[in-house]
Protein backbone atom coordinates (compact mmCIF):
# COMPACT_ATOMS: atom_id res chain seq x y z
CA UNK A 1 0.00 0.00 0.00
CA UNK A 2 0.97 3.85 -0.06
CA UNK A 3 2.00 5.55 3.15
CA UNK A 4 2.87 9.34 3.79
CA UNK A 5 4.09 9.80 7.15
CA UNK A 6 4.35 12.96 9.04
CA UNK A 7 4.09 14.05 12.42
CA UNK A 8 0.25 14.99 13.82
CA UNK A 9 1.18 18.09 15.76
CA UNK A 10 4.20 20.32 16.17
CA UNK A 11 5.06 23.34 18.76
CA UNK A 12 7.58 26.18 17.83
CA UNK A 13 8.55 29.33 19.55
CA UNK A 14 8.10 32.62 17.62
CA UNK A 15 11.48 33.50 15.86
CA UNK A 16 12.37 29.69 15.97
CA UNK A 17 13.30 27.31 13.69
CA UNK A 18 11.42 23.86 12.90
CA UNK A 19 11.49 20.95 10.77
CA UNK A 20 8.86 18.89 10.18
CA UNK A 21 9.39 15.32 8.76
CA UNK A 22 7.72 13.02 6.00
CA UNK A 23 8.50 9.96 5.42
CA UNK A 24 7.22 7.73 2.30
CA UNK A 25 6.41 4.33 0.63
CA UNK A 26 4.38 4.65 -2.83
CA UNK A 27 4.06 2.83 -6.09
CA UNK A 28 6.51 5.07 -8.01
CA UNK A 29 7.61 8.75 -7.18
CA UNK A 30 6.82 11.42 -9.62
CA UNK A 31 8.11 14.43 -7.14
CA UNK A 32 7.14 15.40 -3.20
CA UNK A 33 4.87 18.41 -2.97
CA UNK A 34 4.51 20.55 0.75
CA UNK A 35 1.30 22.90 0.66
CA UNK A 36 0.30 24.79 3.28
CA UNK A 37 -3.04 25.15 5.28
CA UNK A 38 -4.41 27.24 7.45
CA UNK A 39 -7.81 26.14 9.69
CA UNK A 40 -10.74 26.35 7.24
CA UNK A 41 -8.70 27.37 3.83
CA UNK A 42 -7.41 25.25 0.91
CA UNK A 43 -4.52 24.18 1.02
CA UNK A 44 -1.77 26.53 -1.03
CA UNK A 45 1.32 25.25 -2.43
CA UNK A 46 4.96 25.70 -1.08
CA UNK A 47 7.56 23.71 -2.83
CA UNK A 48 8.05 20.72 -5.17
CA UNK A 49 11.52 18.57 -5.13
CA UNK A 50 12.12 15.40 -7.77
CA UNK A 51 15.83 15.50 -7.35
CA UNK A 52 17.79 14.80 -4.36
CA UNK A 53 18.84 18.21 -2.06
CA UNK A 54 17.70 21.28 -0.98
CA UNK A 55 15.89 23.63 -2.32
CA UNK A 56 15.64 27.34 -0.63
CA UNK A 57 12.65 29.60 -1.27
CA UNK A 58 13.12 32.93 1.46
CA UNK A 59 12.35 31.41 4.80
CA UNK A 60 10.95 28.41 4.05
CA UNK A 61 13.07 25.18 2.60
CA UNK A 62 12.78 21.78 1.66
CA UNK A 63 15.02 18.56 1.50
CA UNK A 64 14.44 15.17 -0.66
CA UNK A 65 16.16 11.79 -0.18
CA UNK A 66 14.66 9.49 -3.00
CA UNK A 67 16.91 6.81 -1.68
CA UNK A 68 15.30 6.81 2.14
CA UNK A 69 11.92 7.56 1.23
CA UNK A 70 12.71 11.29 3.07
CA UNK A 71 11.55 14.94 2.94
CA UNK A 72 11.62 17.58 5.51
CA UNK A 73 10.02 21.45 5.32
CA UNK A 74 12.20 24.12 7.27
CA UNK A 75 10.67 26.95 8.56
CA UNK A 76 13.30 29.94 9.36
CA UNK A 77 12.55 32.87 12.03
CA UNK A 78 8.62 32.12 12.86
CA UNK A 79 5.93 34.17 12.38
CA UNK A 80 2.64 33.93 14.23
CA UNK A 81 1.14 33.75 10.91
CA UNK A 82 3.14 30.50 10.39
CA UNK A 83 0.40 28.85 12.20
CA UNK A 84 -1.10 26.29 10.14
CA UNK A 85 -1.15 22.87 9.23
CA UNK A 86 1.84 21.50 6.30
CA UNK A 87 0.76 18.72 3.95
CA UNK A 88 3.25 16.33 2.39
CA UNK A 89 2.36 14.66 -0.66
CA UNK A 90 3.93 12.53 -3.07
CA UNK A 91 3.15 12.16 -6.67
CA UNK A 92 2.67 8.68 -7.60
CA UNK A 93 3.31 6.17 -10.88
CA UNK A 94 -0.26 7.34 -12.10
CA UNK A 95 0.97 10.83 -11.49
CA UNK A 96 -1.76 11.04 -8.70
CA UNK A 97 -0.53 12.91 -5.50
CA UNK A 98 -0.91 10.77 -2.11
CA UNK A 99 -1.17 13.13 0.79
CA UNK A 100 -0.20 12.82 4.41
CA UNK A 101 -2.48 13.49 7.16
CA UNK A 102 -0.80 17.06 7.70
CA UNK A 103 1.36 18.12 10.67
CA UNK A 104 -0.25 20.94 12.93
CA UNK A 105 2.37 23.41 13.62
CA UNK A 106 1.47 25.79 16.84
CA UNK A 107 3.42 29.15 16.97
CA UNK A 108 3.74 30.51 21.19
CA UNK A 109 4.83 33.65 21.32
CA UNK B 1 -13.46 35.18 -11.76
CA UNK B 2 -9.94 34.90 -10.37
CA UNK B 3 -8.31 31.28 -9.55
CA UNK B 4 -11.26 28.58 -8.75
CA UNK B 5 -14.46 29.27 -7.33
CA UNK B 6 -16.84 26.17 -5.87
CA UNK B 7 -20.65 26.76 -4.80
CA UNK B 8 -22.82 26.30 -2.35
CA UNK B 9 -19.97 27.25 0.35
CA UNK B 10 -21.24 24.86 2.39
CA UNK B 11 -24.72 22.76 2.40
CA UNK B 12 -26.57 20.62 4.50
CA UNK B 13 -28.37 17.38 2.74
CA UNK B 14 -31.00 15.12 3.41
CA UNK B 15 -29.66 10.73 3.45
CA UNK B 16 -30.27 10.15 0.12
CA UNK B 17 -30.81 13.10 -1.66
CA UNK B 18 -28.87 14.25 -4.83
CA UNK B 19 -26.38 17.00 -5.10
CA UNK B 20 -24.55 18.56 -7.31
CA UNK B 21 -21.28 20.83 -5.96
CA UNK B 22 -19.85 23.09 -9.02
CA UNK B 23 -16.25 23.43 -9.57
CA UNK B 24 -15.37 26.38 -11.69
CA UNK B 25 -11.66 27.55 -12.88
CA UNK B 26 -10.78 30.62 -15.17
CA UNK B 27 -6.87 29.61 -15.34
CA UNK B 28 -7.19 27.43 -18.99
CA UNK B 29 -6.06 24.31 -16.98
CA UNK B 30 -6.12 21.22 -18.59
CA UNK B 31 -6.08 18.51 -15.49
CA UNK B 32 -9.01 18.86 -12.28
CA UNK B 33 -9.37 17.49 -9.40
CA UNK B 34 -11.86 16.66 -7.08
CA UNK B 35 -10.41 15.49 -3.35
CA UNK B 36 -12.42 15.04 -0.03
CA UNK B 37 -10.84 16.23 3.35
CA UNK B 38 -11.41 14.24 6.69
CA UNK B 39 -9.94 14.82 10.16
CA UNK B 40 -7.05 12.87 11.37
CA UNK B 41 -6.62 11.64 7.20
CA UNK B 42 -5.18 12.98 4.21
CA UNK B 43 -6.71 14.67 1.44
CA UNK B 44 -8.15 11.62 -0.95
CA UNK B 45 -8.86 11.45 -4.58
CA UNK B 46 -12.39 10.89 -5.20
CA UNK B 47 -12.50 11.44 -9.41
CA UNK B 48 -10.37 13.31 -11.97
CA UNK B 49 -9.89 14.94 -15.14
CA UNK B 50 -6.60 15.08 -17.34
CA UNK B 51 -8.19 16.86 -20.08
CA UNK B 52 -11.71 18.00 -21.00
CA UNK B 53 -14.15 14.95 -22.28
CA UNK B 54 -12.10 12.82 -19.97
CA UNK B 55 -12.42 11.95 -16.86
CA UNK B 56 -10.81 9.05 -14.13
CA UNK B 57 -11.69 7.33 -10.90
CA UNK B 58 -8.98 7.95 -7.67
CA UNK B 59 -9.22 6.64 -4.58
CA UNK B 60 -12.00 6.56 -3.26
CA UNK B 61 -14.59 7.61 -6.13
CA UNK B 62 -17.47 5.43 -5.12
CA UNK B 63 -20.71 7.20 -4.91
CA UNK B 64 -19.90 9.98 -6.71
CA UNK B 65 -19.86 10.73 -10.20
CA UNK B 66 -18.16 13.44 -12.50
CA UNK B 67 -18.57 15.30 -16.02
CA UNK B 68 -16.04 17.38 -17.82
CA UNK B 69 -17.86 19.32 -20.79
CA UNK B 70 -15.19 21.79 -20.83
CA UNK B 71 -11.94 22.89 -20.17
CA UNK B 72 -13.41 25.55 -16.98
CA UNK B 73 -16.09 23.47 -15.70
CA UNK B 74 -15.86 20.09 -12.96
CA UNK B 75 -18.99 19.33 -11.34
CA UNK B 76 -19.03 16.68 -8.66
CA UNK B 77 -22.48 14.44 -8.43
CA UNK B 78 -23.66 12.49 -5.89
CA UNK B 79 -26.88 10.44 -6.62
CA UNK B 80 -28.25 9.44 -3.40
CA UNK B 81 -25.86 11.22 -0.04
CA UNK B 82 -25.08 9.05 2.77
CA UNK B 83 -23.77 10.27 6.61
CA UNK B 84 -20.22 8.70 5.19
CA UNK B 85 -19.84 11.38 2.53
CA UNK B 86 -19.84 14.33 4.99
CA UNK B 87 -16.79 15.82 4.76
CA UNK B 88 -14.96 19.14 3.47
CA UNK B 89 -15.18 18.93 -0.39
CA UNK B 90 -12.10 20.33 -2.52
CA UNK B 91 -11.63 21.16 -6.30
CA UNK B 92 -8.69 21.86 -7.49
CA UNK B 93 -6.58 22.39 -11.39
CA UNK B 94 -3.38 22.38 -12.55
CA UNK B 95 -1.71 22.56 -15.89
CA UNK B 96 -0.96 19.15 -16.71
CA UNK B 97 -1.26 16.08 -14.82
CA UNK B 98 2.62 15.59 -14.72
CA UNK B 99 5.82 16.65 -13.42
CA UNK B 100 5.86 19.71 -11.13
CA UNK B 101 2.64 21.50 -11.67
CA UNK B 102 1.28 22.45 -8.68
CA UNK B 103 -1.88 22.23 -7.95
CA UNK B 104 -3.90 25.15 -7.47
CA UNK B 105 -7.36 24.30 -4.98
CA UNK B 106 -10.71 25.99 -4.87
CA UNK B 107 -11.75 27.17 -1.51
CA UNK B 108 -13.87 24.10 -0.43
CA UNK B 109 -17.72 22.84 0.28
CA UNK B 110 -18.39 21.84 3.57
CA UNK B 111 -21.29 19.37 3.43
CA UNK B 112 -23.08 17.70 5.71
CA UNK B 113 -25.55 14.46 5.33
CA UNK B 114 -27.52 14.19 8.07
Amino acid sequence: GQNIDQPTEMTATEGAIVQINCTYQTSGFNGLFWYQQHAGEAPTFLSYNVLDGLEEKGRFSSFLSRSKGYSYLLLKELQMKDSASYLCAVLDSNYQLIWGAGTKLIIKP
Amino acid sequence: IAGITQAPTSQILAAGRRMTLRCTQDMRHNAMYWYRQDLGLGLRLIHYSNTAGTTGKGEVPDGYSVSRANTDDFPLTLASAVPSQTSVYFCASSDSISGGNEQFFGPGTRLTVL
